[in-house]
């Protein structure tokens, strides 16, 4: 069966970078994309940003442009969000979710990586 | 940008009623690409509706989805205790993809 599984959580402080892992399995990873979508506590959903895992093209939220960058691993089926200058703002549970790029929704989700920036 | 609102912000409903969401968008969205998702506390969001009426795998039939342009609606025939949930529109345009920002569907 088709699984994502994220990396535990993390505590940061301001001004520091955090990179989250999330490991697919139980399909073809090239066939698919992987988006990044946090969720503030008692928030809404936020896209992130997205990768293409058959040629890699990438494509961020306009807010978080410049900050954060997506990257897929083909050979161990792993993208990885990497969210630089981190603000208290940025204190989120942060989730990885397969893409079907047909119709551009989102089919599986991780289980979510709580990463908490406090100094 | 094109900004997803979704109305009302919460509705108040009890088991057995029906449940009408609304996700209007600030331009035209392809009907291709509108999606709805359903999150429990604590869990991650799940796929109901993709294609705007095309429901996800494993989504029973009292979830529907219709509309085109600008104007969706996610349908619940008949809400079951498990329906209780926030639920979130999404779209994809220019290839970039923005939510809702949820409607709770809670028990009156």
């Amino acid at each position: 069966q088709v699984q994502l599984v994220q990396s535990g959580g993390e505590v940061k402080m301001p001004g520091a970078s955090v990179k989250v892992s999330c490991k697919a399995s139980g399909y073809s990873f090239t066939s698919y994309g992987i988006s990044w979508v946090r969720q503030a506590p008692g928030q809404g959903l936020e896209w992130m940003g997205w990768i293409s895992a058959s040629n890699g093209n990438t494509r961020y939220a306009q807010n978080l442009q410049g900050r954060v960058t997506v990257t897929a691993d083909t050979s161990t089926t792993t993208t990885y969000m990497e969210l630089r200058s981190l603000r208290s703002d940025d204190t989120a549970i942060y989730y990885c979710a397969r893409v079907d790029v047909i119709v551009a929704a989102s089919d599986s989700w991780g289980q979510g990586t709580l990463v908490t920036v406090a100094s | 940008e094109n900004v997803l609102t979704q109305s009302p912000g919460t509705l108040s409903l009890s088991p057995g009623e029906r449940a009408t969401l609304s996700c209007r968008a600030s331009q035209s969205v392809s009907s291709s690409y509108l999606a709805w998702y359903q999150q429990k506390p604590g869990q991650a969001p799940r796929l109901l509706i993709y294609g705007a009426s095309t429901r996800a795998t494993g989504i029973p039939d009292r979830f529907s989805g219709s509309g085109s342009g600008t104007d969706f609606t996610l349908t619940i025939s008949r809400l079951e205790p498990e329906d209780f949930a926030v639920y979130y529109c999404q779209q994809f345009v220019g290839s970039l993809w923005t939510f809702g920002q949820g409607t709770k569907v809670e028990i009156k």
